[in-house]
């Protein structure tokens, strides 16, 4: 079975500055790793997943995430935000000895606040 | 417009009150899911289907019930709440269950059960 750990809950950071959110998994098997977005009252987005290749992954909205296998991390970074990319990030994994979304674990959520 | 809809979006009901959340799509997807949201907790994935008729448990599957008669719809029936399934609810959608396709979420739903 796989965990997921999201190290901060809440993340506060000004506008334009950098912004680095922890994710730790911890499995026996090989995994497959995402990151999701929530805006506030919407449900989840999907910002990028690891499934293979390139351990630098990049997604929409300016995001991208390193895959880091021996120290089983996957964190997200942008390296400038906006108002906007206040919300509530989710990192989140599966087996990827399935190749299907049947079995899927969320992290706990980190919290972004951008202020001006 | 391709999308995940679910209803109700809010809910009070009382314990022990049956009650059915529906879930639909447009998309022709044939796997769905859905996950309980909870502070502290992220979501918990409840119960999936990979396709009609075809149903599986989740992490935390006590207390829901669900079926899978039609492609486009996967509702999630609670047939005696209670205070401890209070949550926000989210179905999800994606065209065949693989990995390298995107899953869609619905708007959630927050029930209360008091």
């Amino acid at each position: 079975a796989q965990s997921v750990t999201q190290l901060d809950s809440q993340v506060p950071v000004f506008e334009e500055a950098p912004v680095e959110l922890r994710c730790n998994y911890s499995s026996s098997v090989s995994v497959y790793l995402f990151w999701y977005v929530q805006y506030p009252n919407q449900g989840l987005q999907l910002l990028l997943k690891y499934l293979s290749g390139s351990t630098l992954v990049k997604g929409i909205n300016g995001f991208e995430a390193e895959f880091n296998k021996s120290q089983t991390s996957f964190h997200l970074r942008k390296p400038s935000v906006h108002i906007s990319d206040t919300a509530e990030y989710f990192c989140a994994v599966t087996d990827s000895s399935t190749d299907s979304w049947g079995k899927f674990q969320f992290g706990a959520g980190t919290q972004v606040v951008v202020t001006p | 417009e391709a999308q995940v809809t679910q209803n109700p979006r809010y809910l009070i009901t009382v314990t022990g009150k049956k009650l059915t959340v529906t879930c639909s799509q447009n998309m022709n997807h044939e796997y769905m899911s859905w996950y309980r949201q909870d502070p502290g907790l992220g979501l918990r994935q409840i119960y999936y289907s990979m396709n009609v008729e075809v149903t599986d448990k989740g992490d935390v599957p006590e207390g829901y019930k669900v079926s899978r008669k039609e492609k486009r719809n996967f509702p999630l029936i609670l047939e005696s709440p209670s205070p401890n399934q209070t949550s926000l609810y989210f179905c999800a959608s994606s065209q065949t269950g693989l990995l390298t396709d995107t899953q869609y979420f619905g708007p959630g739903t927050r029930l209360t059960v008091l």
